[in-house]
């Protein structure tokens, strides 16, 4: 069964730094997303895309994020200078298209990122 | 803004017995659609059952099965015959139906099940 999947499953940085998290969404999906799950907290959306670009940003998503989809198959999250607040759970999703629109989303297993 | 509900922080069933799972949501769309989502101790989210608001019959999966009541904007989530692998989180969740639409989940609720 096609699954998404992401990389890496744990990514220690310093305050300050940049990470990439990645994600392989499953292979016939048009939508993707990147949510986070601070220790403890319930989910929370950061954004969607489609076609190349931004969809949705939450206020979570300020300008230290970024997300790209450099080739056909990776789905990449950025955070510029990592905060100790940035610390979390981060999932990627992919949904494929139906009649009304995007469909369910499929979750990642995600990559927990611990901000030192 | 769409809000989820889930006001049971915990909630714990014995092996073979049928736990219900509260969930209640904010909107004032009449079309979109209801997820619940286990996260077990590995902290994957792994995909419950859904239901779409306009369809009247109540979604069923296995041993899992909803009672969605929209007029009520209720949307619970039972558990028959429950197993030790079913001790997870349980999230409810809500989209709106569109491109690339976000999941809106509520707080969780924690699941233990005992022998």
């Amino acid at each position: 069964e096609p699954e998404v999947t992401q990389t890496p499953s744990h990514q220690v940085t310093q305050m300050g730094q940049e990470v990439i998290l990645r994600c392989v969404p499953i292979s016939n999906h048009l939508y993707f997303y990147w949510y986070r799950q601070i220790l403890g907290q319930k989910v929370e959306f950061l954004v969607s895309f489609y076609n190349n670009e931004i969809s949705e940003k939450s206020e979570i998503f300020d300008d230290q994020f970024s997300v790209e989809r450099p080739d056909g198959s990776n789905f990449t999250l950025k955070i510029r200078s990592t905060k100790l607040e940035d610390s979390a759970m981060y999932f990627c999703a992919s949904s494929e298209v139906n009649t009304r629109g995007a469909d369910t989303q499929y979750f990642g297993p995600g990559t927990r990122l611990t901000v030192l | 803004a769409q809000t989820v509900t889930q006001s049971q922080p915990e909630m714990s069933v014995q092996e073979a017995e049928t736990v219900t799972l509260s969930c209640t949501y904010d909107t004032s769309e009449s079309d979109y659609y209801l997820f619940w989502y286990k996260q077990p101790p590995s902290r994957q989210m792994i995909l419950v059952i859904r239901q779409e608001a306009y369809k009247q019959q109540n979604a069923t999966e296995n041993r899992f099965s909803v009672n969605f009541q929209k007029a009520a904007k209720s949307f619970s989530l039972k558990i028959s015959d429950s197993q030790l692998g079913d001790a997870a989180m349980y999230f409810c969740a809500y989209r709106m139906p569109g491109t690339a639409s976000k999941l809106t989940f509520g707080t969780g609720t924690r699941l233990q099940v005992t022998l």
